[in-house]
């Protein structure tokens, strides 16, 4: 089983819907990162939780730690926000807690 | 700033040959990290390093190098490329800052890296 799990796999939406992307892990980590990869490869960090949530823009980051649980949400979203989605986590490992484990991304089609 | 530059962009190799991948960061940061992307999977953390000097392996190490000279580069060695390291390879940094009894940490990616060993 994977240390993290992302769902869905696949998101198709109409534009100006509300999307929610879930990322679920099951081990104790020190931080949780949403990533954004557009078509063509480049990475971008939206957002680190280690707690509660985040906003910017129409996007909106929640954290969960009992329920090692959190949630992406996209208001109002546009073709623009076409993207795979990747949550990765900083599990704690004691002194070497400098990897990330990743998601395998959820893919998200936003139609005009 | 230009923040990650990784290169090259393509690049095709035969069985056995060698390449280095180039990474450098202009922000000044301590930790960076080479990952390679394969289809449908997340993101594997192949080597990392905490600072100029000093370098460790990460998930999926066998078959590669690094070095850390400088803080700006960290350049990836593969050695006698196989097929299996057909990927797509991201280097990346990041700071981390504490904030109060809070952490605040941002990942920079360069633009990735699509090899083919043929």
């Amino acid at each position: 089983k994977n240390e993290v799990e992302q769902s869905p796999q696949n998101l198709t939406a109409q534009e100006g819907e509300f999307i929610t992307i879930n990322c679920s892990y099951s081990v104790g980590i020190s931080a949780l990162h949403w990533l954004q990869q557009h078509p063509g490869g480049g990475i971008v960090s939206l957002f680190m939780l280690s707690s509660g949530k985040k906003k910017h823009g129409r996007l909106i980051a929640t954290i969960n730690i009992q329920e090692k649980h959190s949630s992406l949400h996209i208001t109002a979203s546009h073709p623009r926000d076409s993207a795979v989605y990747i949550c990765a986590v900083r599990v704690n490992s004691g002194g070497s807690n400098y990897k990330l484990t990743f998601g395998k991304g959820t893919l998200l089609t936003v139609n005009p | 700033n230009a923040g990650v530059t990784q290169t090259p962009k393509f690049r095709i190799l035969k069985i056995g040959q060698s390449m280095t991948l180039q990474c450098t960061q202009d922000m000044n940061h301590n930790y960076m990290y080479w990952y390679r992307q394969d289809p449908g999977m997340g993101l594997k953390l192949i080597y990392y390093s905490v600072g100029a000097g000093i370098t460790d392996k990460g998930e999926v190490p066998n078959g590669y190098n690094v070095s850390r000279s400088t803080t700006e580069d960290f350049p990836l060695r593969l050695e006698l490329a196989a097929p299996s390291q057909t990927s797509v390879y991201f280097c990346a940094s990041s700071y981390y800052r504490r904030t109060g009894i809070r952490g605040d940490e941002k990942l920079f990616f360069g633009s990735g890296t699509q090899l083919s060993v043929l």
